[in-house]
């Protein structure tokens, strides 16, 4: 079975500083990690994923995530925060073990607050 | 940019009535999803559908609930008699293909059950 963790319910920061909002998952084979931001009274908008190759995956906006196998963790990053980064954010995972089915698995969210 | 489009955006029933929400995928993906999120919840997942026929579902989606693609374009999801616990944001999804491809989502179909 695949899950997700956001172990953050809501991370602030002020506008200009870094920010880090965290996610591991759990996967019996290899995943497919992607990142999903979710604005009031709106749907899911992709922000990036991880397939293979570099550890560091650029993305929408700014942000950039890197991949950590041994720690099994796919944080999201932006050097300098943005009041209109202020959101939801969903980290989700695809196992892409030989058993496993195409449905994509979503943390809990992490609400982003970013003050000016 | 392609989108996924829902409707209705919001619908408010009363508990025991059927339900359908419509979808219209982006017009050249093959897989098909329904996601839900009940209010300050998590994103679940509820079914995937491809070649005309459910792939996945979870333990959610259970004999109240069917999805269906009666044509070309739309992809519906029925709930046969809501519970006041089926109240949630309803998404549907789609991609081009399996894999790493992109999910795209809707706005979203808020359903009130009274």
């Amino acid at each position: 079975a695949q899950s997700v963790a956001q172990p953050e319910d809501q991370v602030k920061v002020a506008e200009g500083n870094p920010l880090t909002v965290k996610c591991t998952y759990s996967v019996s084979g290899n995943p497919y990690l992607f990142w999903y931001v979710q604005y009031p009274n709106r749907g899911l908008q992709f922000l990036l994923k991880y397939i293979t190759g570099d550890n560091l995956v650029k993305g929408s906006y700014g942000f950039e995530a890197e991949f950590n196998k041994s720690q099994t963790s796919f944080h999201l990053k932006k050097p300098s925060a943005l009041v209109s980064d202020s959101a939801l954010y969903f980290c989700a995972v695809r196992d892409i073990g030989s058993n496993a089915g195409n449905m994509l698995t979503f943390g809990g969210g992490t609400r982003l607050m970013v003050k000016p | 940019e392609p989108e996924v489009t829902q409707t209705p955006s919001h619908q408010v029933t009363q508990m025991g009535q059927e339900v359908i929400l419509r979808c219209v995928p982006i017009s050249n993906h093959l897989y098909f999803y329904w996601y839900r999120q009940i209010l300050g919840q998590k994103v679940e997942f509820l079914v995937s559908f491809y070649n005309n026929e459910i792939s996945e579902k979870s333990e959610i989606f259970d004999d109240q609930f069917s999805v269906e693609r009666p044509d070309g374009s739309n992809f519906t999801l029925k709930i046969r008699s809501t519970k006041l616990e089926d109240s949630a944001m309803y998404f549907c999804a789609s991609t081009g293909g399996a894999g790493a491809n992109v999910l795209t989502f809707g706005a979203g179909s808020r359903l009130t059950v009274l």
